[in-house]
């Protein structure tokens, strides 16, 4: 079965404070492929990364970044210099294969930031 | 490019009634998925549609069901409503397979949907 937990419910950091996100997956599968999102209050989810299972580089995106690490099963996801605009709840989500959008999101974490 | 459009955004509908949602894929897109997100479940995978034909459905009731037409566009259909099914249903659009890697979903802004 497969199975994302993010047991931060809830983050509160003053602007321009680094933040860092935690993810852990489980799953039986050997391919899979790891995102994150961000829910604005406006309600969609905009995609943020992409990340598959046999790619364990680390990533960075102007202010942010990834680490993904196999032996903890983890996809941290860190915000540096965090701002205002960054409030969102963040969710990471695991899908199976490659060409499947059945995503398992995990239940989410509430970022605030404080100015 | 537009994106990922939901109609109608508030739907306000009483117990026992139904409900359809229309989601329009962005330009080019196959693959249409749709999710219930609740305060209690969180996010949760309803279906998933590619070139007409359900292709994963997810541990919801055959009270939920949904299709995909030939231009991509599909929708959702709630029958028997219950106070439960108030949730955002969210609408996912991608590529749909292909070698090389999963495609990100693009998601709508949804449809809140309530249940009196």
């Amino acid at each position: 079965a497969q199975k994302v937990t993010q047991a931060q419910t809830e983050i509160s950091v003053v602007e321009k404070e680094d933040v860092t996100l935690d993810c852990v997956y489980e799953t039986r599968d050997t391919t899979y492929y790891l995102f994150w999102y961000k829910q604005p209050p406006s309600g969609e989810l905009v995609f943020l990364i992409r990340r598959n299972s046999f790619d364990e580089q680390n990533e960075i995106s102007g202010r942010y970044s990834w680490n993904f690490q196999k032996s903890t099963s983890s996809f941290n996801f860190t915000i540096t210099a965090s701002q205002v605009v960054d409030s969102a709840v963040y969710f990471c989500a695991l899908s199976k294969t490659y060409n499947n959008n059945d995503m398992r999101f995990g239940a989410g974490t509430r970022l605030t930031v404080k100015p | 490019k537009a994106g990922v459009t939901q109609t109608p955004r508030y739907l306000i509908k009483t117990r026992g009634q139904q409900v359809t949602l229309s989601c329009s894929p962005i330009s080019g897109h196959r693959s249409v998925s749709w999710y219930q997100q609740t305060p209690g479940q969180g996010l949760q995978f309803l279906f998933e549609y590619f070139s007409e034909t359900q292709r994963n459905k997810g541990n919801f009731p055959g009270r939920f069901s949904g299709r995909q037409f030939s231009n991509s566009r599909s929708e959702m259909n709630v029958s028997t409503l219950e106070l439960g099914d108030s949730a955002l249903y969210l609408c996912a659009s991608s590529l749909g397979p292909r070698q090389g890697g999963a495609t990100e979903a693009f998601f709508g802004q949804g449809t809140r949907l309530t249940v009196v």
